[in-house]
């Protein structure tokens, strides 16, 4: 089975600064999508960025952007120029492309504090 | 458009009850899930629907959930005979279909306390 792990519990940003969320997973398969979810006080789950794993670019959204390492199973989060408003957990989930239709594997979480 | 919606958005029952969490989706999407989240924890897969099938049941945690789901439309998760472990959040997402590439847009859950 695929698991997903977030090693940073927490993490804080100062306002306008630049921070990088961590993000391993395990895996045998070798087509398969990843996300990236923002959870805020409301509960609901956001979708900020997602990747094709057969695709070697890195995926960027505005201020967001992905560091894909498919070698070593590693997909980070980078937030650049921090708001206030980008204050939430944040997920990382995988998704297999095989076999039909297939749930979404989350991480634990990180929950980023943005200090103004 | 109207996004993905759950009610009640909070829930508190006693221990023993049934209960049961309503979701929506979106207008149009085939695909419905029900994920829970407990406390500190990430995202559980419970149960998903392809139209009114649900073809993977394997994250149900006991048989005292279950599911159901009304054609391509609204979606019920009971629970019965709670028991204080069952206090999560319990979200619903839905997609436009059922391939690996179809984003999942999800509701904001309900918060279900069991005293």
């Amino acid at each position: 089975a695929q698991t997903v792990t977030q090693s940073q519990p927490e993490m804080s940003v100062q306002e306008a600064e630049t921070v990088t969320l961590s993000c391993t997973y395990d895996t045998s398969e070798s087509d398969y999508y990843l996300f990236w979810y923002k959870q805020p006080p409301s509960r609901q789950m956001i979708l900020v960025i997602r990747q094709e794993a057969y695709k070697q670019q890195n995926a960027t959204e505005n201020r967001f952007s992905v560091n894909f390492q498919k070698a070593a199973k590693s997909f980070s989060l980078k937030i650049s120029d921090s708001q206030l408003g980008d204050a939430a957990m944040y997920f990382c989930a995988y998704r297999s492309a095989h076999s039909g239709n297939t749930p979404l594997v989350f991480g634990k979480g990180t929950r980023l504090s943005v200090i103004a | 458009g109207a996004g993905v919606s759950q009610s009640p958005s909070n829930k508190v029952t006693e221990k023993g009850k049934d209960v049961e969490l309503r979701c929506d989706p979106i207008s149009g999407h085939t695909a419905l899930y029900w994920y829970r989240q407990r406390l500190g924890q990430g995202l559980e897969f419970l149960i998903y629907f392809q139209g009114n099938s649900a073809p993977d049941k394997s994250g149900l945690p006991s048989d005292r959930f279950s599911a159901e789901r009304t054609g391509e439309s609204v979606s019920t998760l009971t629970i019965q005979r709670t028991q204080q472990e069952d206090s999560a959040v319990y979200l619903c997402a839905s997609s436009l279909g059922v391939i690996a590439a179809d984003t999942q847009y999800f509701g904001p859950g309900t918060r279900l306390t069991v005293l």
